[in-house]
């Protein structure tokens, strides 16, 4: 039984590219949530999604970042235009509909590193 | 704006000794709260969560809650080197939306 998947495991961008990042959420669940790690800091909510629809995502930045979980496939975590400032660790959770709390899954994160 | 706040640490216990992490909370209407075990470059690791006012135990870990004063604490007991890591505090914003502190290193030595 895989764990959440998250690819790729580093990301290396130069200011002004794009960032892609990649979840699988565990076999079965349908709930994706998205965090990100700042160096020495705990981790902050960005965004949570459902297949097709983003339910909360208060988390993300108004501008450069955008979030999706089609039918088919992963979730996407898309940044536009990096910036010195993105360069964290960016990490996907997962759950089961109507699951609590302690039923979030955390995927191994996404490095991403901004030159 | 709910908020939780740790010590970053380092805390450093010798081997066989209880580490005792704390944690408040800003929001007195949290209800549920977690505790994240985290290695180095690793993903968060949930260890302990807890809901009621008292003690959780589980293993050599044991969680206390106390609403009244919006406290929270991670005890270990007989710590080793293995728990060397960030302990992260957590508490439910909604929806699985969870709401970390920074987190506190510990360091368990020989």
């Amino acid at each position: 039984n895989a764990g959440v998947m998250q690819n790729p495991r580093h990301l290396v961008r130069r200011r002004g590219q794009e960032a892609r990042l990649r979840c699988s959420p565990m076999k079965g669940h349908s709930h994706v949530y998205w965090y990100r790690q700042l160096p020495e800091e705990g981790l902050k909510f960005m965004v949570y999604l459902q297949k097709e629809n983003i339910i909360d995502e208060s988390g993300m930045p108004k501008e450069r970042f955008s979030a999706e979980f089609p039918k088919e496939g992963p979730s996407i975590l898309r940044i536009q235009q990096v910036v010195r400032g993105d360069s964290a660790a960016y990490f996907c959770a997962s759950s089961l509909p109507g699951q609590g709390d302690e039923k979030l899954f955390f995927g191994s994160g996404t490095q991403l590193s901004v030159l | 704006q709910k908020e939780v706040e740790q010590n970053s640490g380092p805390l450093s216990v010798p081997e066989g000794a209880i580490a005792s992490l704390n944690c408040t909370y800003s929001d007195r209407g949290s209800q549920s709260f977690f505790w994240y075990r985290q290695y180095s470059g690793k993903s968060p690791e949930l260890i302990m969560f807890i809901y009621s006012n008292g003690d959780k135990e589980d293993g050599r870990f044991t969680a206390q809650l106390n609403k009244a004063s919006q406290y929270v604490s991670l005890l270990i007991r007989d710590s080793q080197p293995s728990d060397s890591a960030t302990y992260l505090c957590a508490t439910s914003g909604g929806y699985n939306k969870l709401i970390f502190g920074a987190g506190t290193r510990l360091a368990v030595h020989p």
